[in-house]
C-alpha cells in the first residue's frame, strides 16, 4: 500500500495563477480531508469530504475548490493564488472518527 | 478563535524532566485524538481517547480526557531527546465528520 500521496512536493506560482494539488489515497477511505500548516502552527481544516460526491467546507475555505469524484482521489485546487496562501498542505484519510493517515505534504509559495 | 486551544506553545526542556501539555475547549468532543509531527512530515497518531475520565499510556506518555470531554492532556515522563516534535490535539464532536487541530505545542528535548 503507498498510503496517502500527494503531489507535486514544492510548488512555487505567482499571484493570480491557479493550480491544482493532487491527493491519492489507496486504502479505500471513506473520508478525506486538506489543511493548510502555517509556520509553528496547528493545522486548519479547508474542505472534506465524507465519501464520492459528497465534499463540504472547513474552518478556511474561501480561495479553494474540491471536488470528490472517485473514492481515491481528492484534489484542492486554487482558483486565484494570492501571497496568504503560502503554506505546507496536507491532506490525509480515515474511515470516520478514526485515525487520519496524513500524506507528506505540498509546500506552496505564492510570489 | 481556535476551538482547541494547547498550552503551552513551546517548551523547551532538559533530557529526563517530566512534562504536561494541555489541549483546551469549551466544546465537547467525542472522542480526542493526540499526534505527533517530526519536521518536513505530515502528523502520526500516538492515541485515541473516547470516554470521560480516560486514562492512556504509551511507554512513557500518559494521556487523559478530562471528565467533562472538554480538555485532555499529554504527560511524559523522564523525556528524551527522540520525543522532540510538534504535539498536535484534534477533537471530533458527535454532530460531525471533521477532525478540528489545536494551535499545538513545539517540544524540544536537550541532551
Amino acid at each position: 500500500n503507498a498510503g496517502v500521496t500527494q503531489t507535486p512536493k514544492f510548488q512555487v506560482l505567482k499571484t493570480g495563477q491557479s493550480m491544482t494539488l493532487q491527493c491519492a489515497q489507496d486504502m479505500n477511505h471513506e473520508y478525506m480531508s486538506w489543511y493548510r500548516q502555517d509556520p509553528g502552527m496547528g493545522l486548519r481544516l479547508i474542505h472534506y469530504s465524507v465519501g464520492a460526491g459528497i465534499t463540504d467546507q472547513g474552518e478556511v475555505p474561501n480561495g479553494y475548490n474540491v471536488s470528490r469524484s472517485t473514492t481515491e482521489d481528492f484534489p484542492l485546487r486554487l482558483l486565484s493564488a494570492a501571497p496568504s496562501q503560502t503554506s505546507v498542505y496536507f491532506c490525509a484519510s480515515s474511515y470516520p472518527g478514526y485515525e487520519q493517515y496524513f500524506g507528506p505534504g505540498t509546500r506552496l509559495t505564492v510570489t | 478563535t481556535q476551538l482547541l486551544e494547547q498550552s503551552p506553545q513551546f517548551l523547551s526542556i532538559q533530557e529526563g524532566e517530566n512534562l504536561t501539555v494541555y489541549c483546551n475547549s469549551s466544546s465537547v468532543f467525542s472522542s480526542l485524538q493526540w499526534y505527533r509531527q517530526e519536521p518536513g512530515e505530515g502528523p502520526v497518531l500516538l492515541v485515541t481517547v473516547v470516554t470521560g475520565g480516560e486514562v492512556k499510556k504509551l511507554k512513557r506518555l500518559t494521556f487523559q480526557f478530562g471528565d467533562a470531554r472538554k480538555d485532555s492532556s499529554l504527560h511524559i515522563t523522564a523525556a528524551q531527546p527522540g520525543d522532540t516534535g510538534l504535539y498536535l490535539c484534534a477533537g471530533k464532536m458527535d454532530s460531525s465528520y471533521k477532525l478540528i487541530f489545536g494551535s499545538g505545542t513545539r517540544l524540544l528535548v536537550r541532551p
